[in-house]
């Protein structure tokens, strides 16, 4: 089993552009979540899925984010246009239980 | 909204020492976990605990669901260098959803060898 994968491990653009991160999860997984960890912050889930179905969005923090699911390996999330707060590093997880997640290793975004 | 807080922020420790943490709220929670995350990498989940007073070993892992449902404990014995990382609780609401978990500020951990 290869775990969660998510691409790219590093992403570094400039203020403004539109950067879309990637992540399959374990194959058989009905949900799918991604989280941000910032210092500040911790780690603080975006959104989540069941069965490619947004269920809970509310912690996406404004307009400029958003995540698809087009079907059960494959989820993005996008941010248009980025901005320097934006930098983070961005986790997705799946689950199969509702006892933990598996992560990926994730995707550390930098705007500059 | 809810927080979980995590303490100690960090410590430092001899290698073969044991080691105690813990992650209090003021809501009730329905589900603990606990995860462990090395540089550069994602959470590992290392201990789960279902309901009040459960007491759960991994290894040299022990972790507790507080009676209260507020608060959970992680001991680590014998410490050993790979140990190091980062501890972070986290904590599922009952109202929360079956599957929304929130975590905690984390437990910065450095071992000494």
């Amino acid at each position: 089993d290869a775990g969660v994968i998510q691409s790219p491990r590093h992403e570094v653009t400039e203020m403004g552009q539109e950067v879309t991160l990637r992540c399959k999860p374990i194959s058989g997984h009905d949900y799918l979540f991604w989280y941000r960890q910032t210092m500040m912050r911790g780690l603080e889930l975006l959104i989540y899925f069941n069965n490619n179905v947004p269920i809970d969005d509310s912690g996406m923090p404004e307009d400029r984010f958003s995540a698809k699911m087009p079907n059960a390996s494959f989820s993005t999330l996008k941010i248009q246009p980025s901005e320097p707060r934006d930098s983070a590093v961005y986790f997705c997880a799946s689950s199969l239980t509702p006892f933990g997640y598996t992560f990926g290793s994730g995707t550390r975004l930098t705007v500059v | 909204g809810q927080q979980l807080n995590q303490s100690p922020q960090s410590m430092f420790i001899q290698e073969g020492e044991d080691v105690s943490m813990n992650c209090t709220s003021s809501s009730i929670f329905n589900t603990w976990l606990w995860y462990k995350q090395d540089p550069g990498e994602g959470p590992v989940l290392l201990i789960a605990l279902y309901k009040a007073g459960e007491l759960t070993s991994n290894g040299r892992l022990t972790a507790q669901f507080g009676i209260t449902r507020k608060d959970s404990f992680l001991n680590i014995s014998a410490s050993i260098p790979s140990d190091v990382g980062i501890y972070f609780c986290a904590g599922q609401l009952p109202s929360s959803g079956t599957y929304k978990y929130i975590f905690g500020t984390g437990t910065r951990l450095k071992v000494l060898a």
